[in-house]
């Protein structure tokens, strides 16, 4: 099957700016969740969504960042405007199971970078 | 809320055996704990499961005392390739199902 895709695979836009990455899911996962890894290794919870509901948006940072998943299928997260603490690399990942309870399958990260 | 604490980095040689210890507090009850690898330039990847006492895949074994505040992942006879970062990863209380990493630990293997 095919893996957690998403793209872009990085991105550099100046203070200000708007940015959108995007995730498509494995086929067939209702659960879809977003992590950011920002200074070093920590890996911070975004947001987590059951088909195209929004089960847990307690890790977004402030009303710049917004997630969509419109029809329960990709995913989009957009920054606007982006700040400079913004950068970082933004993951994605799928399940089929809520909980903790099937494996999460990761994509590759998004690698932000606000100049 | 769910805390979760890991070592941040340990050292090893090649053939050796591996324990990496995460310990977590206010975890849910009803979830599994899970581990991930992750190398450079990738997302996690799934490494062990589990929910109580032991677990063995063929790649690594995970304990699970009683009282599940911690969780250990041991990685018989590590290699070259198993430097990387490993994460634990549990289910914080409450209602919702967020997921929660522990802090990392860096595992870095010597010739």
């Amino acid at each position: 099957e095919a893996g957690v895709t998403q793209f872009p695979s990085h991105s550099v836009i100046e203070k200000g700016q708007t940015v959108t990455l995007r995730c498509d899911p494995i086929s067939g996962h209702d659960n879809l969740y977003w992590y950011r890894r920002v200074m070093g290794k920590e890996i911070k919870f975004l947001l987590h969504f059951v088909k195209e509901s929004k089960q847990d948006e307690s890790g977004m940072p402030n009303n710049r960042f917004l997630a969509e998943r419109t029809g329960g299928t990709y995913s989009t997260l957009k920054v606007q405007p982006a700040e400079l603490e913004d950068s970082g690399v933004y993951f994605c990942a799928s399940s089929q199971d809520g909980r903790n309870n099937s494996p999460l399958h990761f994509g590759n990260g998004t690698r932000l970078t606000v100049t | 809320l769910a805390k979760t604490t890991q070592p941040i980095s340990m050292d090893s040689y090649e053939g050796q055996e591996v324990n990496i210890t995460c310990s977590h507090n206010n975890i849910a009850t009803n979830d599994y704990i899970t581990w991930y690898q992750q190398f450079p330039s990738q997302g996690p990847r799934f490494i062990i499961q589990g929910y109580k006492t032991k677990v063995t895949n063929e790649v690594a074994s995970l304990f699970i005392p009683a009282d599940r505040k911690s969780s250990t992942l041991s990685l018989p006879r590590v290699s070259l390739s198993d430097t990387a970062v490993y994460y634990c990863l549990v289910g914080d209380t409450g209602a919702t199902n967020k997921l929660i990493f522990g802090t990392g630990t860096l595992l870095a293997v010597q010739p």
